[in-house]
Formats: C-alpha cells, sequence, structure tokens
C-alpha cells in the first residue's frame, strides 16, 4: 500500500472549514483513500473513503486531486469536538489498515 | 446498534500471568484484525482473521495468540512471553471477503479499546 505523508498539526477556528491535506504521491489505480479520526483513548471512527471521484457525506467532504496524487479532507463547520488526530491511508481490498502519525486537528473558539 | 464491544475497557496484568481481551462484533463481518497502538504512535498490526477459524500473524505477533471459533468473536491473549505488554488495544471488522467488487473495499470499524497495564 502507498505511503501518505500529513502534516504533525494543524488549528482551524470554531466554525470554519477544516481543510486536512494527505499526499499519497505513489498511489496505485486499486488503492482507496481513507480518513479516520481519533479522539483520545477511543478507537478511531471512520469518516469517509473514495477512489478517484470527490466524495461527501454527513460527516465531511473528500476532494481527491485529478491525478490521485494527493487529496484534503474537508471538515465543513468545525466544532470544538473535532478536535482528534486525523489519519489518511491508502489501501487496496482486504490488506490491513497501515495508521501513520496522523494530523492532530486542534479546534479554537 | 450494530458495533464492536471491546471488554474491558482498563485491565491490569500482573509479571507472568497471561490476560485475554474480548471482542464481538454484531455486524456480521467476516474479517476482525486486533492492532495495538502506543502513546503518540499509530496502530500496529497483531494478528487478523478473513473467516472463521482461520487466523494470520500481522506485523507484531509475537507474544499473543488468538482464536476464532465464532464468527462474532475475536478473543486476544496476551501471553507473559509479550515483554511490553503496555498498551491500548483496538479491535476492528470489515466486511471482507464475504463482499464483492467494491465491497472489498469497504472500511474497517473500530472498538473502543482496551487499555492494558502492567502492575
Amino acid at each position: 500500500d502507498a505511503k501518505t505523508t500529513q502534516p504533525p498539526s494543524m488549528d482551524c477556528a470554531e466554525g470554519r472549514a477544516a481543510n486536512l491535506p494527505c499526499n499519497h504521491s505513489t498511489i496505485s489505480g486499486n488503492e482507496y483513500v481513507y480518513w479516520y479520526r481519533q479522539i483520545h483513548s477511543q478507537g478511531p471512527q471512520y469518516i469517509i473513503h473514495g477512489l478517484k471521484n470527490n466524495e461527501t457525506n454527513e460527516m465531511a467532504s473528500l476532494i481527491i486531486t485529478e491525478d490521485r496524487k494527493s487529496s484534503t479532507l474537508i471538515l465543513p463547520h468545525a466544532t470544538l469536538r473535532d478536535t482528534a488526530v486525523y489519519y489518511c491511508i491508502a489501501k487496496e481490498g482486504l490488506n490491513d489498515m497501515r495508521f501513520g502519525a496522523g494530523t492532530r486537528l486542534t479546534v479554537k473558539p | 446498534d450494530g458495533g464492536i464491544t471491546q471488554s474491558p475497557k482498563y485491565l491490569f496484568r500482573k509479571e507472568g500471568q497471561n490476560v485475554t481481551l474480548s471482542c464481538e462484533q454484531n455486524l456480521n463481518h467476516d474479517a476482525m484484525y486486533w492492532y495495538r497502538q502506543d502513546p503518540g504512535q499509530g496502530l500496529r498490526l497483531i494478528y487478523y482473521s478473513q473467516i472463521v477459524n482461520d487466523f494470520q500473524k500481522g506485523d507484531i505477533a509475537e507474544g499473543y495468540s488468538v482464536s476464532r471459533e465464532k464468527k462474532e468473536s475475536f478473543p486476544l491473549t496476551v501471553t507473559s512471553a509479550q515483554k511490553n505488554p503496555t498498551a491500548f488495544y483496538l479491535c476492528a471488522s470489515s466486511i471482507g471477503r464475504a463482499a464483492e467488487g467494491t465491497g472489498l473495499n469497504q472500511p474497517q470499524h473500530f472498538g473502543d479499546g482496551t487499555r492494558l497495564s502492567i502492575l
């Protein structure tokens, strides 16, 4: 599975959109991009995933570049409860999830 | 509600003891996974099972054992051979091989973890 690179930390003002980038320049054609988040002392929470089209659900939007070498997770109106570590993972099929260090997002009032 | 239940939430072990962590899911998922997380780090795969009565070692299986006698259950035993067992243990499940096409890329869903400490 492709390696992903994320900034170690980001801040966002409450009520603003949080845009979390992820680089996956070696992603293969069959690998999906998954986003999870983890709040301290809890299990990772699935957010969204996609292959090449942009995806949106009730939690977030996922924007994948046309060349699929990077993606952005968008939380449209961040709240204090969105403060967490966000993980971007590239994975194909039944391979296991490879969690890196992620991005620590802090939403500030 | 469907989900993954891990118990207990906190567990303490004395030196030389084996302990078993429970993981139960009612999502009708075929695949189940055990991960370990150390402070400030990502998850590392211990064992996984794609189907009942079958399981494979992950990256850090030494000192651990599992069983998969029922579809819903995937208990993890931390043996006395595991020299540094203090960690946060996470269980996950996914649809697995029963799915076809894009179903193979369905996400894993996680429990809330068990925090194991050595007394």
